[in-house]
Parts: structure tokens; C-alpha cells; sequence
């Protein structure tokens, strides 16, 4: 069974500048999170989708943060434009129910953001 | 959301047993306790999950006692490929099952 992909796995950007960061979760999956971690905090909850539909986006920072998840498959985070405080690893997660109880959530390795 | 507290580093040596206790004074009742590892450069990798009293899987233990404020991971017989970053984390499943993390436990084993 594939895993969580995430890409880029890096990206350096300019401030100003969009970037777009793209999770494909575990086929079958319909909960889909994203978290981040900036530097030296906590890893941080962003947004939660059942499918295409977003159930949770409380830890989102800002409205220059726009999630979707295209069709219920895979989801893309966009940030746009880009300051130096969003520099850090985006993190993305999947689960077939909202937390199994046995498996937990699969992550992907993390996409690595340097806004410069 | 109160996140929980847990040491910021332990050291061990290959074949010990390790204990990892995490605090979470005030969970709610609808809350789980998750546990996690990391390592540099992956994300973070689902070990054991539970409620109340003792959860075992292949791999570890979970001990939550009777109050809930508290728990208590085992690692049984580590190995230098246990380093890691292990993180105690709320699963707040009356919000969608979205996760709380904390600082997390660096755990260094040496041979």
C-alpha cells in the first residue's frame, strides 16, 4: 500500500511570491489534515477534510492559506502571497475514519517551506 | 487546547526497557491519548492509542491510569534504531479527530 506523498519535499520561494503544496493521502482515505510545525513551535493542526468537504479549518493563520481537496482525492495548500513567518514543514495526514483507533493517521513526510 | 507535557529528552542503552510518562492534567472525556514517533526529515508514525488502563501492540505498551491525567508509554528492549522523537498527543475526536501535539520526548539510545 503507498503511503502519504507530499510535494515539493522543499521549496524556497521568494516573500511575496504563491506557493502551492500538494498532498496525495491513502487511497480510500476520506480524512485528510494538515499541520505544520515553524521553527522552534509545536507541530500545529491547520484544516480537516471528509472528503472534499472541509469539516475543521480553525488552525488555518490567515486567509493568504487556502486549502482544497479536489474531488475527495488529493489536496493542495496554497499560500499566497508568502511571508517569512510561513517558513517551516507542512505536514499532511490521512485516515480512513476520523482516527483509527488500531492504526492512527498515516503521515507523509512533510513538505519543507524557506519563504526568503 | 491544553497540550501535554512530557521530558524533553531521555537517554538509554540498546536492550533497556523505556518509559516515557506524558501529562495531561485536563482531558476532556471525550479525548484519546495517541502516541508517536519521529524521525529527522519523516513524519510522525502511529505507535499505540488508547483510553483508559493498558493497550498493547507489537511494538509497545500504553498505560493510562484510572484518572486519566496521566500515562505512561513502554518501550520494551530498545535498540539504537529507537532514537527518535516520541510525542504523547491528545486526539480530540469530538473535533473531527484532529491532533494536539506537545514538545515531544527525544529519546537517544546508545549502544
Amino acid at each position: 500500500e503507498a503511503g502519504v506523498t507530499q510535494f515539493p519535499s522543499h521549496s524556497v520561494i521568494e516573500k511575496g511570491q504563491t506557493v502551492t503544496l500538494r498532498c496525495d493521502p491513502i487511497s480510500g482515505h476520506d480524512n485528510l489534515y494538515w499541520y505544520r510545525r515553524v521553527m522552534g513551535k509545536e507541530i500545529k493542526f491547520l484544516l480537516h477534510f471528509v472528503k472534499e468537504s472541509k469539516q475543521d479549518e480553525s488552525g488555518m493563520p490567515n486567509n493568504r492559506f487556502l486549502a482544497e481537496r479536489t474531488g475527495g482525492t488529493y489536496s493542495t495548500l496554497k499560500v499566497q502571497p508568502a511571508e517569512l513567518e510561513d517558513s517551516g514543514v507542512y505536514f499532511c495526514a490521512s485516515s480512513q475514519g476520523a482516527g483509527d483507533f488500531n492504526y492512527g493517521y498515516t503521515f507523509g513526510s512533510g513538505t519543507r517551506l524557506t519563504v526568503v | 487546547l491544553a497540550k501535554t507535557t512530557q521530558p524533553i529528552s531521555m537517554d538509554s542503552y540498546e536492550g533497556q526497557e523505556v518509559n516515557i510518562t506524558c501529562s495531561h492534567n485536563n482531558i476532556a472525556t471525550n479525548d484519546y491519548i495517541t502516541w508517536y514517533q519521529q524521525f529527522p526529515s519523516q513524519g510522525p508514525r502511529f505507535i499505540i492509542q488508547g483510553y483508559k488502563t493498558k493497550v498493547t501492540n507489537e511494538v509497545a505498551s500504553l498505560f493510562i491510569p484510572a484518572d486519566r491525567k496521566s500515562s505512561t508509554l513502554s518501550l520494551p528492549r530498545v535498540s539504537l534504531s529507537d532514537t527518535a522523537v516520541y510525542y504523547c498527543l491528545r486526539v480530540i475526536y469530538n473535533q473531527g479527530g484532529k491532533l494536539i501535539f506537545g514538545q515531544g520526548t527525544e529519546l537517544s539510545v546508545k549502544p
